[in-house]
């Protein structure tokens, strides 16, 4: 069955510091995968997704994320976090059998200090 | 582009009445929405996926006969809540996918559900 796991719950970082956020997923064939943000009250935000391709993917506001098949990890960085990055962070990873939909991480909460 | 409304952006009813909650894609079509429910601090849990001009596809444990879900058009599905109890309170998400692609879900900002 697919699945993914965020191991970090609640995430603190200081504004300026480097920031990864931890996927992991299990899936029977090629994944696509994603991360999206939460910002309190809100829908969800791509920052950015993986197809295909090269294995380190460009997102925005300055997030990137690299695909690992070997550790089948889908971590999210950034170099220097803002305050304004503080939200949730959702991994997902894409079913692509009969239905396509969507499995969500159970999110990773960032905090950021001035 | 794709972007996603939901209407209403919150909304509070009484036990027992029905809630319809509207999810339409703005300057795409889309032929597949899918609805989540959010409680708080936790993942999103997908409910249903809609399919335009067909039934929708209902997730494992979700009740078909309280969660009615319609998609008539490309660019609208909607969720009924029926006969709403206050367990029913929470946020429900709906996204959207661009018709003829695969991938990526675009998600519209969420409706908030309480029931007294």
């Amino acid at each position: 069955a697919q699945s993914v796991t965020q191991p970090d719950i609640h995430i603190t970082v200081s504004e300026g510091a480097s920031l990864e956020l931890r996927c992991n997923y299990s899936y029977g064939a090629t994944p696509y995968l994603f991360w999206y943000v939460q910002s309190p009250g809100q829908g969800l935000q791509l920052l950015l997704k993986y197809f295909s391709g090269d294995t380190l993917v460009q997102g925005i506001k300055g997030f990137e994320a690299e695909f690992k098949r070997s550790q089948s990890s889908f971590n999210l960085r950034k170099p220097s976090v803002h305050w304004s990055d503080a939200a949730e962070y959702f991994c997902a990873v894409g079913a692509y059998l009969k239905t396509d939909k969507l499995i969500f991480g159970t999110g990773t909460r960032l905090q950021v200090f001035p | 582009g794709a972007v996603v409304s939901q209407h209403p952006s919150w909304v509070i009813c009484k036990s027992g009445t029905s809630v319809k909650i509207e999810c339409r894609s703005l300057d795409f079509q889309a032929t597949t929405m899918f609805w989540y429910r959010q409680f708080p601090k936790q993942s999103l849990m997908l409910m249903a996926t809609s399919n335009e001009g067909s039934k929708a596809t209902y997730e494992q444990g979700v009740e078909k006969d309280k969660f009615l879900i319609n998609h008539a058009s490309l660019t609208l599905s909607t969720l009924t809540v029926t006969s709403a109890h206050p367990e029913d309170s929470s946020f429900y998400i709906c996204s959207a996918r661009i018709l003829g692609e695969v991938g990526e879900q675009f998600f519209g900002p969420g409706t908030r559900l309480t029931v007294l």
